[in-house]
Parts: structure tokens; C-alpha cells; sequence
């Protein structure tokens, strides 16, 4: 049974940073492509950006709205995958959801999220 | 972007019901569109990928529909469980998108 599981959220204060976690078992990690999404409270789902499996070369695409202060890594050895968030603004404010990507775009297992909250 | 744009906001029905939501691209996808329905306090699930092909286990009173700009989720007969909200998403061009949902909710 495939099972991600996000840590790593919190309270943060605009232009702080926060590194989230997703631990990921009951699949082959290493030949999956992952993805970072997220939604607002009350809106719809946006996503963060995708990370190919380490045998398609382990390459990022991000959107817009966090390219240039996210970052997104993978490791391999401890089939983890991560969010680096820099620079913090209050719209970044939302659950984030590790996922699973059919056909390397559809979202098809999603973990339980993990709330990340950006406020003075 | 592509955008896409859900209609209507809120649909409201009575179960055993058929529901049509609809999904509107701001260019075309060709058929690179899914589904999703996410209940209250739930993470999304997938229900239909690539127009019209159901996702695992998921029942046969869902059908998706379309091509191009314009795309169709017809659930045939509502369920109790069937009232949620669902999104739409595109893969055919980065950035993926979704639209901002239709909530089915119970009349």
C-alpha cells in the first residue's frame, strides 16, 4: 500500500523559511515521479512542482508563484522527498500535499498534508 | 497558464439524480484532463484521468467526457457519498493547472 507521510509544517514569520518532509513507502521510490502541491484554506489546489525519478534524471519544474525560493530534492537512499521554502509570504500559506504522479503529471496518491502558516 | 475555468460554482441535487459538471480550457488540452473529488476534511482523490478513463476502484457511475477546450463529468446516479467537491486539472501544458472546483451539494 503506497503511504506518504508529510512532516515538517508550522507557524512561520513572512521572509522565514521551513523545510518540509514527506516519507514515502510501498512503492519503488526511486522510479517515481513526486510532486508538491497545495491548498489554500477554503480554495482550490495549486500546484508547487515536480520532481522526476532519479532513472529519468531527478530534474524540477516549478511554478511561478515559488519559483526561485523553493526548492524541491529527493533522497533516494531514504525514500524522502523534500521541500526547501525560503522567503516566506503570507499566500504561501496552505496545507502542502506530497504526491505520488501518474503519467508523470496526474496527482494519484496524496499524503495526509502538512499545514504550513506564514503571519507575523 | 492554461486556465480552466469549472461550471457551475455550486450544483445542488437530490440523490439518485444524475449531475453534469462541466471544464472549460482557455486553450486546448486534447484530452489531457483529470478529474478529482475531494470531500470535506479529505484529500483529493482521482477519478478520472486523460477525459475518460476511471482511476482504481472508482464506480461506474462516473464518466468523463470531451476534447480540445470543453470537458464533461457525469455522475448517473448520486450516491450520498457522491456530494463533495470536484476539480478539474490539465497536464498538457507546464505549468499543470486546476480549476477552482464545483461543489455538489445535497438539495
Amino acid at each position: 500500500e503506497v503511504q506518504l507521510v508529510e512532516s515538517g509544517g508550522g507557524l512561520v514569520k513572512p521572509g522565514g523559511s521551513l523545510r518540509l518532509s514527506c516519507a514515502a513507502s510501498g512503492f519503488t521510490f526511486r522510479n517515481a515521479w513526486m510532486s508538491w502541491v497545495r491548498q489554500a484554506p477554503g480554495k482550490g489546489v495549486e500546484w508547487v512542482g515536480r520532481i522526476k525519478s532519479e532513472t529519468d534524471g531527478g530534474t524540477v519544474d516549478y511554478t511561478a508563484p515559488v519559483e526561485g525560493r523553493f526548492t524541491i530534492s529527493r533522497e533516494e537512499s531514504k525514500n524522502m522527498l523534500y521541500l526547501q521554502m525560503n522567503s516566506l509570504k503570507t499566500e504561501d500559506t496552505a496545507v502542502y500535499y506530497c504526491t505520488t504522479l501518474m503519467y508523470y503529471s496526474y496527482p494519484d496518491n496524496w499524503g495526509q498534508g502538512t499545514l504550513v502558516t506564514v503571519s507575523s | 497558464e492554461i486556465v480552466l475555468t469549472q461550471s457551475p460554482a455550486t450544483l445542488s441535487l437530490s440523490p439518485g439524480e444524475g449531475a453534469t459538471l462541466s471544464c472549460r480550457a482557455s486553450q486546448s488540452v486534447a484530452s489531457y484532463l483529470a478529474w478529482y473529488q475531494q470531500k470535506p476534511g479529505q484529500t483529493p482523490r482521482l477519478l478520472i484521468y486523460d477525459t475518460s478513463h476511471r482511476a482504481t476502484g472508482i464506480p461506474a457511475r462516473f464518466s468523463g467526457s470531451g476534447s480540445g477546450t470543453d470537458f464533461t463529468l457525469t455522475v448517473s446516479s448520486l450516491e450520498p457519498e457522491d456530494f463533495a467537491v470536484y476539480f478539474c486539472q490539465q497536464r498538457s501544458l507546464w505549468p499543470f493547472t486546476f480549476g477552482h472546483g464545483t461543489r455538489l451539494e445535497i438539495k
